[in-house]
């Protein structure tokens, strides 16, 4: 069964605009991360943000916040004041805490932001 | 410093060459991963180390063979390889897991391999 799901494969945004990369996820461990990856066209993956499955506040950093909404099992990736450098591939992924030390990826957005 | 090199950042290989990748990290991470990515596709897990031992190896085929010579290195041999291992094989390194702790994995900006 899928763990991670991004369902928009390809998503195209006014600059400026802020856009939302939607994750749903599926686990029964209670200790579990969530990240977002970002993947430009030169294939470096970078790391973006996290959330722990305990905290309590929305993750932020800096333009990225996601969206943690446990009960819905939904990690959404918000993405303020969007610049022609977020053009990218975002993965979803998560690693369970109980488990080996496998991340779980999604198969990833695609996002042009259109100037 | 966040950083994970590898090395080359791409290598054409014939199906009877041996070549070897290699990646380096110096932020004292006890976890080391390959992953190797095919175009528009999420990484595949490959291998993992922890504390400079094999601790997955995701059904890999053996013409792949993981190496991780001390903490801060780790290399991938490659022998015999076919063309639909072309792809980016990408590193990445992260703190070791610890009960209930889950850690982001830093990722190098990974090797593009091509086997003719």
């Amino acid at each position: 069964a899928q763990k991670i799901t991004q369902t928009q494969p390809g998503m195209f945004v006014q600059e400026k605009e802020a856009v939302t990369l939607d994750c749903t996820y599926d686990t029964s461990d209670q200790s579990y991360g969530l990240f977002w990856y970002k993947q430009p066209s030169s294939g470096e993956m970078i790391f973006l943000i996290y959330q722990g499955s305990y905290d309590e506040q929305n993750a932020t950093e800096g333009r990225y916040s996601l969206n943690f909404q446990k009960a819905r099992k939904s990690a959404n990736l918000v993405i303020s004041a969007s610049q022609l450098g977020d053009s990218a591939m975002y993965f979803c992924a998560m690693r369970e805490g109980n488990r080996d030390d496998k991340i779980i990826f999604g198969k990833g957005t695609r996002l042009h932001i259109l100037p | 410093d966040t950083e994970v090199t590898q090395t080359p950042k791409h290598l054409v290989m014939g199906m009877t060459n041996k070549k070897s990748l290699k990646c380096e990290q110096h932020m004292g991470h006890r976890a080391m991963y390959w992953y190797k990515q095919k175009a528009k596709k999420p990484p595949e897990l490959m291998f993992v180390y922890s504390y400079e031992k094999l601790s997955i190896n995701e059904s890999v085929p053996s013409r792949f063979s993981p190496e991780c010579p001390n903490s801060s290195l780790l290399n991938l041999h490659l022998h015999a390889l076919q063309p639909e291992d072309s792809a980016l094989y990408l590193c990445a390194s992260s703190r070791r897991r610890t009960s209930g702790a889950v850690y982001e994995q830093y990722f190098g900006p990974g090797t593009r391999l091509t086997v003719t």
